[in-house]
């Protein structure tokens, strides 16, 4: 159980154009799930709190319209990098929890390459 | 929101060896878990250790939780080249922080 899944798992895109990368929580309700992002060779860097019904909470650094988020329902978040540039060529990574007494479940993953 | 320190960042090992992975935090925790990520993939969660807990297992995994020093290891016994990947650690924050952040990651290697 508690599955996530990302899609998709790589993107090329042009530059000034936008890319929507979704995030599912299968078998289970998340309430909250959580945007990453990561360089090669470093580690996770959280960039936003995604919350259903409300706003998500953005890490400090992370530009809220460059990286929209949307919780639309308690099962899908969706990261949207606007305006792509080569810069936010990167590794996007998901996750979601179901209880405390679990740890956090990750998806796959998203390689965002901005050409 | 809390975060995990892991050590060494970088391990190289035979296969059959064990590979122990350190991870330290600076504030009280609820519970303590350990990751694996393969290059270029997304995090699996490997264990989930307590905070009035002192060790786990699980398969070829075992992780120790020291409270009084803030630290953590994580123990694989009789490594195979499949080990190979980027290990993290991740803390619940005691007070209801529950997002988790990350280190660097210990990068292991296995060589066959």
């Amino acid at each position: 159980g508690a599955v996530v899944s990302q899609h998709p798992s790589r993107v090329i895109c042009k530059s000034g154009t936008s890319v929507k990368i979704e995030c599912r929580s299968l078998d289970f309700q998340a309430t909250t799930m959580f945007w990453y992002r990561q360089f090669p060779k470093k580690s996770l860097m959280l960039m936003a709190t995604s919350n259903e019904g409300s706003k998500a909470t953005y890490e400090q650094g992370v530009e809220k319209d460059k990286f929209l988020i949307n919780h639309a329902s308690l099962t899908l978040s969706t990261l949207t990098v606007t305006s792509a540039h080569p810069e936010d060529s990167s590794f996007y990574i998901c996750s979601a929890r179901r209880t405390e007494n679990y740890g956090y479940t990750f998806g796959s993953g998203t390689r965002l390459t901005v050409v | 929101s809390q975060q995990g320190e892991e050590d060494p960042q970088a391990l190289s090992i035979q296969e059959g060896e064990n590979a122990t992975m350190n991870c330290s935090y600076k504030t009280s925790i609820n519970n303590l878990q350990w990751y694996r990520q393969n290059s270029g993939r997304g995090l699996v969660h490997l264990i989930l250790i307590r905070s009035n807990e002192r060790e786990k297992h699980s398969g070829r995994l075992r992780v120790t939780l020291d409270t009084s020093k803030k630290s953590s290891s994580l123990l694989i016994t009789a490594s195979r080249a499949a080990d190979t990947a980027s290990y993290f650690c991740a803390t619940d924050a005691s007070g209801g922080s529950y997002i988790p952040t990350f280190g660097r990651g210990t990068s292991l290697i296995v060589h066959p």
